[in-house]
């Protein structure tokens, strides 16, 4: 079974430029999660879909972070325009309440970096 | 509100001496908790998990920990250090009753192992 992936596995753009991470959870997952990790600190709640709706969106940091996830499977995380505090690590994690009692599968990470 | 602490961001110990990663967690509510593993290059591994029954959980790679309600805190330990245990590692609580089972994560502890 193939585990979560995220692309692309390291992103550098400028300042105000635009940048869209993505997600693929594990088949059959209702549930996914995006966090992010700035260099330092701890890994910080993003958002969590349930199939294609926004269950919490209580982490997202301003409007210039936009998450979708179309038909219930793949999701994006769209930066416009990035800002140099965007740079971090963004993990995607799924999971199958149900299943797993809420146990979260990773991706491998996005690393970006603003400049 | 929920809260992870983990003492000590960064922790040595010599190759087959014991490991032991503290982590003391704030909640209202019975907590579910996590300790996962990053190893260098790769996405997060779940080690173990306590959700509900028998307080000692045992995990992957000879790892496991004790949920103690009275001092809040559910500590990983190893018997015997290995050096491809070298990793960071992170404590996590999430809430059964929340609805999103949303990870409230420590800042990680870096452990390095000596030969």
């Amino acid at each position: 079974e193939a585990g979560v992936t995220q692309f692309p596995s390291h992103s550098v753009i400028e300042k105000g430029q635009t940048v869209t991470l993505r997600c693929d959870p594990i088949s059959g997952h209702d549930n996914l999660y995006w966090y992010r990790r700035v260099m330092g600190k701890e890994i910080k709640f993003l958002l969590h879909f349930v199939k294609e709706s926004k269950q919490d969106e209580s982490g997202m940091p301003n409007n210039r972070f936009l998450a979708e996830r179309t038909g219930g499977t793949y999701s994006t995380l769209k930066v416009q325009p990035a800002e140099l505090e965007d740079s971090g690590v963004y993990f995607c994690a799924s999971s199958q309440v149900q299943v797993t009692s809420g146990t979260q599968y990773f991706g491998p990470g996005t690393r970006l970096t603003v400049l | 509100a929920q809260s992870v602490t983990q003492l000590g961001s960064h922790v040595s110990v010599s190759e087959g001496a014991l490991v032991l990663l503290r982590c003391n967690y704030s909640s209202s509510v019975p907590p579910y908790l996590f300790w996962y593993v990053q190893y260098p290059n790769q996405g997060l591994q779940l080690l173990l998990k306590y959700t509900t029954g028998a307080t000692l959980v045992k995990g992957i790679n000879g790892f496991e920990a004790e949920f103690k309600k009275s001092e809040t805190s559910f500590h990983l330990t190893k018997p015997s250090a290995h050096m491809s245990d070298a990793a960071e590692y992170f404590c996590a609580v999430s809430s059964p009753t929340s609805g999103t089972y949303k990870y409230i994560f420590g800042t990680g502890t870096r452990l390095k192992v000596l030969a």
